[in-house]
């Protein structure tokens, strides 16, 4: 357990719908990353936040977006969903150096 | 722009020693992490080098050569569990954390 808390594990949506998904970082770690992969794919980098700023922004399409509030824990947002946005979606924190890693959320587009 | 290589399948057998080789080339260099990701579960954290050299834990060791852009992880004594995507990432100047697509390790008996 690497004390890294995603809601939903799954979710399964149509085309066009807008879902979020949540993230509740270790105790302590004020930096939250998000990171998309989709099947046999890497991990593709979308944004990161530091003690409720935007850190650092990746690959992120403007159907996404995301926040970090004032208790730590972040969302992201994304809308006008597509098929091809059917992924796992992993949240990290860090306070200092390695990430840790939540078990992801699943999403399914249809 | 950023680019990290990794070899993309690997196949060693049990008791046996494997190299994953990861090359890179990214703005900036602020350490560079190997992550172990068994299929469909979250990434977890192997080693992490920010100098030159090499760093061993347990059975993984891993080397950094900054002048080259070059890592690798070593990995000794092979056992079926290792069986799994070997991801290379590199922290960059900017402190994002950018991985490479991973090398996935068969290991058979």
């Amino acid at each position: 357990d690497s004390g890294v808390t995603q809601t939903p594990k799954h979710l399964i949506t149509a085309t066009g719908q807008r879902v979020t998904l949540r993230c509740s970082p270790r105790s302590g770690d004020l930096s939250v990353y998000w990171y998309q992969q989709s099947l046999d794919q890497g991990l593709q980098f979308l944004i990161q936040y530091y003690n409720g700023e935007e850190r650092a922004k990746g690959n992120i399409l403007e159907r996404f977006s995301a926040q970090q509030f004032p208790d730590l824990h972040s969302e992201l947002n994304l809308s006008s969903l597509e098929l091809g946005d059917s992924a796992l979606y992993f949240c990290a924190s860090t306070a200092t150096g390695e990430l840790f890693f939540g078990e992801g959320s699943r999403l399914t587009v249809l | 722009g950023q680019n990290i290589d990794q070899p993309t399948e690997m196949t060693a057998t049990e008791g046996a020693i494997v190299q994953i080789n990861c090359t890179y080339q990214t703005s900036g260099f602020n350490g560079l992490f190997w992550y172990q990701q068994h299929a469909g579960e979250a990434p977890t954290f192997l080693s992490y080098n920010v100098l030159d050299g090499l760093e061993e834990k347990g059975r993984f060791s891993s080397f950094l050569s900054r002048s080259k852009g070059y890592s690798y992880l070593l990995l000794k004594e092979l056992q079926m569990k290792d069986s799994a995507s070997y991801l290379c990432a590199v922290r960059d100047g900017f402190q994002k954390l950018v991985f490479g697509t991973g090398t996935r390790l068969l290991v058979s008996p």
